[in-house]
């Protein structure tokens, strides 16, 4: 099975600021990579797929980038709905999720 | 819009089965290449795949739970369903269906989701 360690698992942030999130798998896996939005009480929403493809509707201020082993989940300039938790998963074997990232306000 | 909506069991007491309901609205659960998915997160950990069926009825499991799991599809109601037997306190958790899309980029994203319904396993 693949594992997904994402870094940091929680971290502070301010309106505006630039935030990149890690995901590291334990083996390489493509771009077979996604990203997704949780806030607290609601289902995830899909945010990045394929690595670097933006959902339809999702803000431009969102980018993923990364193939292999290594991937980054980039908000260029954090609004204040965007404290939330943020998780990637990987499809290149059976679906599995990292542990997730808990953005909060500085 | 599609939408899916999970039943709500509540309590389930130890070593019996988990039954859950997908109701899927706004399109077809046989059309499209779609994997109609069954995920659960328990309190304050990631996010576990179940299982998920296919279009053609077809299934796959998650190794963890594999014996344990049945994922089955009711094309007359548009609905699909997930079965977990012999549950224990450890599968108290926020389950949630899901819809797996697949496209011009490779691999699997899960792009529609109920809103989730708790289930609570204890005696």
């Amino acid at each position: 099975d693949v594992q997904l360690t994402q870094s940091p698992s929680s971290l502070s942030a301010s309106v505006g600021d630039r935030v990149t999130i890690t995901c590291r798998a334990s083996q390489s896996i493509s771009i077979y990579l996604n990203w997704y939005q949780q806030k607290p009480g609601k289902a995830p929403n899909l945010l990045i797929y394929g690595a670097s493809t933006l959902e339809s509707g999702v803000p431009s201020r969102f980018s993923g980038s990364g193939s292999g082993t290594d991937f980054t989940l980039t908000i260029s300039s954090l609004q204040r709905e965007d404290f939330a938790t943020y998780s990637c998963q990987q499809s290149y074997s059976n679906p599995s999720f990292g542990q997730g990232t808990k953005l909060e306000i500085k | 819009q599609v939408q899916l909506q999970e039943s709500d069991p509540g309590l389930v007491k130890p070593s019996q089965t988990l039954s859950l309901t997908c109701n899927v609205s706004g399109g077809s659960i046989r059309s499209g290449r779609y994997y109609w998915s069954w995920i659960r997160q328990s309190a304050g950990k990631e996010l576990e795949w179940i299982g998920r069926v296919y279009t053609d009825g077809s299934t796959n499991y998650s190794p963890s739970l594999k014996r344990r799991v049945t994922i089955s599809m009711d094309t007359s109601k548009n609905q699909f369903s997930l079965k977990l037997n012999s549950v224990t306190a450890a599968d108290t958790a926020v389950y949630y269906c899901a819809r797996g899309a697949t496209g011009a980029s490779p691999g699997l994203w899960f792009d529609r989701w109920g809103r989730g319904t708790l289930v609570t396993v204890s005696s």
